[in-house]
């Protein structure tokens, strides 16, 4: 697979729980950032985990960084009809400069 | 909050002509980014910009692209013969600090589309 590789790529659930999505990666990084993008609109800046970092929390999200695994989740507590949206996550390989981008994880908040 | 802006919001053109698209990115930000988005696929890097240079390019970025700085403000991206595979949302992006240590900030995008 691909850097920065999302399941699941599709994810349906009731508001008020809670959403996990997964990325795994396969270079040394520097950083690992999570965006969300509403259809058809701009990349929105969640939350970016330093490589030396585990865990961190902003508001109702948490992110983990497991670089022994090359992985990262996004958790969305608690979560909203507005938390619809595509998440990406993009992580920032040592020695580039540039993002690199997975698929993507479709999350859909039912009412 | 400064963010970065992008014009035109959506670009129509015919094959085989060329394209301006502009950013604005944040004043004291120094590192220069431009990802594009085909319809329904994940976001994929351009080019990145520093010091009035090109710092690393994608196999995307071929001899029809071209970026300039021309002034203090403004970041452009030109694709000189227009291809109807070009036609996708172009991010422009910039961060402050080098090194993976800063966020990248993306624009709102410019949706190309070339009939």
């Amino acid at each position: 697979s691909q850097q920065g590789e999302e399941d699941p790529q599709a994810l349906s659930i009731q508001e008020g729980e809670n959403a996990t999505m997964n990325c795994s990666y396969k270079t040394s990084i520097n950083n690992l950032q999570w965006y969300r993008q509403n259809s058809g609109r701009g990349l929105v800046h969640l939350i970016l985990i330093r490589s030396n970092e585990r865990e961190k929390h902003s508001g109702r999200l948490r992110v983990t960084l497991d670089t022994s695994k090359k992985s990262s989740s996004l958790l969305i507590t608690a979560s909203r009809a507005a938390d619809t949206a595509s998440y990406f996550c993009a992580t920032d390989p040592q020695g580039a400069q540039k993002l690199v981008f997975g698929q993507g994880t479709r999350l859909t908040i039912n009412p | 909050e400064p963010e970065v802006t992008q014009t035109p919001s959506h670009q129509v053109t015919q094959m085989g002509q060329e394209v301006i698209l502009r950013c604005v990115p944040i004043s004291n930000h120094l590192y220069f980014y431009w990802y594009r988005q085909i319809l329904g696929q994940k976001v994929e890097f351009l080019v990145s910009f520093y010091n009035n240079e090109i710092s690393e390019k994608s196999e995307i970025f071929d001899d029809q692209f071209s970026v300039e700085r021309p002034d203090g403000s403004n970041f452009t991206l030109k694709i000189r013969s227009t291809k109807l595979e070009d036609s996708a949302m172009y991010f422009c992006a910039s961060r402050r600090l080098a090194g993976g240590r800063g966020t990248q900030y993306f624009g709102p995008g410019t949706r190309l589309t070339v009939l």
